[in-house]
């Protein structure tokens, strides 16, 4: 009943922008779209969400389709501290529950 | 995040044992979240609590039961531990405004032989 599909591994050369796409083709219409990452074995990180305009923070930028259907988070210089699991979870704002449903993410490889 | 902590951070029991993990937050949140994350698989719920006298099952509650004893304390205990309840434990929090950022703890890693 995943939300979700992402790649399940990707690399990107150090300095360079790290593209890591999402698919969420059956995204309701008050679904948010966050992303979260884990370092090796450490929490979960929030990194950043969106509803339908695009985001940035001083970590990353969201991109997000204007159908909604996809988004891309992008690390605009990837270093080696970016090597993680990156989770993209959509979620009802607001929701009853407010609980995060992980799946298994991409595996970001950052190399020298 | 300094601001959750859990303890243990490492433990090893034996099957059948009751073992509690605690878990303490500064964050000031009203919501607390404990996962469980197996190798190669993301987090799963096993409980959550909106205030102190609120508690929920999560996805995966089978074998666990928490206690929310402050609005900064949030204990799960495993009463009888088996085997398969080894894995990677978090603690999370939530501001109740902002519910769907969480702050995860460091985890804990539990070993049950």
């Amino acid at each position: 009943d995943a939300k979700t599909t992402q790649p399940t591994s990707m690399d990107c050369a150090e300095g360079r922008a790290a593209n890591l796409p999402c698919n969420h083709s059956t995204i309701s219409g008050n679904e948010y779209v966050y992303w979260y990452r884990q370092i090796h074995s450490q929490g979960p990180q929030y990194i950043i969400h969106g509803l339908k305009n695009n985001e940035t923070n001083e970590m990353a930028s969201l991109i997000i389709t204007e159908d909604r259907k996809s988004s891309t988070l992008i690390l605009p210089h990837a270093t080696l501290r970016d090597t993680a699991v990156y989770y993209c979870i959509v979620m009802n704002y607001g929701g009853s529950q407010g609980n995060l449903i992980f799946g298994k993410g991409t595996k970001l490889s950052v190399k020298p | 995040d300094a601001d959750v902590t859990q303890t243990p951070r490492n433990r090893i029991t034996k099957t059948g044992k009751r073992i509690m993990l605690e878990c303490s937050q500064t964050k000031g949140h009203d919501r607390m979240y404990w996962y469980r994350q197996d190798p190669g698989l993301g987090l799963r719920l096993i409980y959550y609590s909106f205030d102190v006298k609120d508690i929920n099952k999560g996805e995966i509650s089978d074998g666990y039961s928490v206690s929310r004893q402050a609005q900064a304390k949030f204990s799960l205990s495993l009463e009888s531990a088996i085997p398969n309840q080894t894995a990677l434990y978090f603690c999370a929090t939530s501001d109740s405004t902002i519910r769907e950022t969480q702050y995860f703890g460091p985890g804990t890693r539990l070993l049950v032989l």
